[in-house]
C-alpha cells in the first residue's frame, strides 16, 4: 500500500450504532487529519493531530471522537451520529511544518439512516 | 477569517482546448501557500499545482499552469490541451501555517469528447 489508505470506502450505520473510520498513511508523515465534505458545501476541517498530539478541533460535536495511535494511524470514532453527519469523509496527512501539501486518502462515504 | 471563492460551480470544455477555473481569497498575510486539489468520481483529492506566496514566478506542471495575482488575490488555474481524464471537480486551496487548509467550494469541469 502506498499513500493514504482509509476503511471502510462505504458505511451505513443506524443512529443508535457505534463504528470506527480508519486512516493509514505510508508517507513518514507526522501530521494527520479529519476532513468532513457534505454536498454543496466547502471540505470542513474537523481534527487535526501533530506527532500524535491533536492540535485542532474545529468545535466538533461530541459524538465524534479522533484516536492517533501512532503518527501512521488515525481513527474517527463515531456514536448516536444524526442523519445530517451523513458525508464523506476525507483523511489526510502531511509533515509538520505547517504549510506542507496535504497528501488525501480516497475518503469513507458515511449514510446515517 | 481566510476564505477562498470559486465563483464558477461548473465548466465545461472541449477536448484539446485550453479552460481556467477562478479562484479569489482573502487574506491580510503575506506569506502564504495556494493550492488546487482535483477530486475525480474516485472521490481521492489529488493534488494538481502548489503555489508559495513569496514567489513571483507562476507555477507549472505538465499542462497546468496558475496565474498568481497576489495584489488582486487571485489564483486561477488554467488546463492547456484538456483530457477527457481531467473531468473532476477542483479545488482552490489556502495555507497559513498551523496546517490548516482552507477550501473553495469547488468547479466541476466536464470535458466534452
Amino acid at each position: 500500500e502506498t499513500g493514504v489508505t482509509q476503511t471502510p470506502r462505504h458505511l451505513v450505520m443506524g443512529m443508535t450504532n457505534k463504528k470506527s473510520l480508519k486512516c493509514e498513511q505510508h508517507l513518514g508523515h507526522n501530521a494527520m487529519y479529519w476532513y468532513k465534505q457534505s454536498a454543496k458545501k466547502p471540505l470542513e476541517l474537523m481534527f487535526v493531530y501533530s506527532l500524535e498530539e491533536r492540535v485542532e478541533n474545529n468545535s466538533v460535536p461530541s459524538r465524534f471522537s479522533p484516536e492517533c495511535p501512532n503518527s501512521s494511524h488515525l481513527f474517527l470514532h463515531l456514536h448516536t451520529l444524526q442523519p445530517e453527519d451523513s458525508a464523506l469523509y476525507l483523511c489526510a496527512s502531511s509533515q509538520t511544518s505547517g504549510e506542507e501539501t496535504q497528501y488525501f486518502g480516497p475518503g469513507t462515504r458515511l449514510l446515517v439512516l | 477569517a481566510q476564505t477562498v471563492t470559486q465563483s464558477q460551480p461548473e465548466m465545461s470544455v472541449q477536448e484539446a482546448e485550453t479552460v481556467t477555473l477562478s479562484c479569489t481569497y482573502d487574506t491580510s498575510e503575506s506569506d502564504y501557500y495556494l493550492f488546487w486539489y482535483k477530486q475525480p468520481p474516485s472521490r481521492q483529492m489529488i493534488l494538481v499545482i502548489r503555489q508559495e506566496a513569496y514567489k513571483q514566478q507562476n507555477a507549472t506542471e505538465n499542462r497546468f499552469s496558475v496565474n498568481f495575482q497576489k495584489a488582486a488575490k487571485s489564483f486561477s488555474l488554467k488546463i492547456s490541451d484538456s483530457q477527457l481524464g481531467d473531468a473532476a471537480m477542483y479545488f482552490c486551496a489556502y495555507s497559513r501555517g498551523a496546517q490548516k487548509l482552507v477550501f473553495g467550494q469547488g468547479t466541476r469541469l466536464t470535458i466534452n469528447p
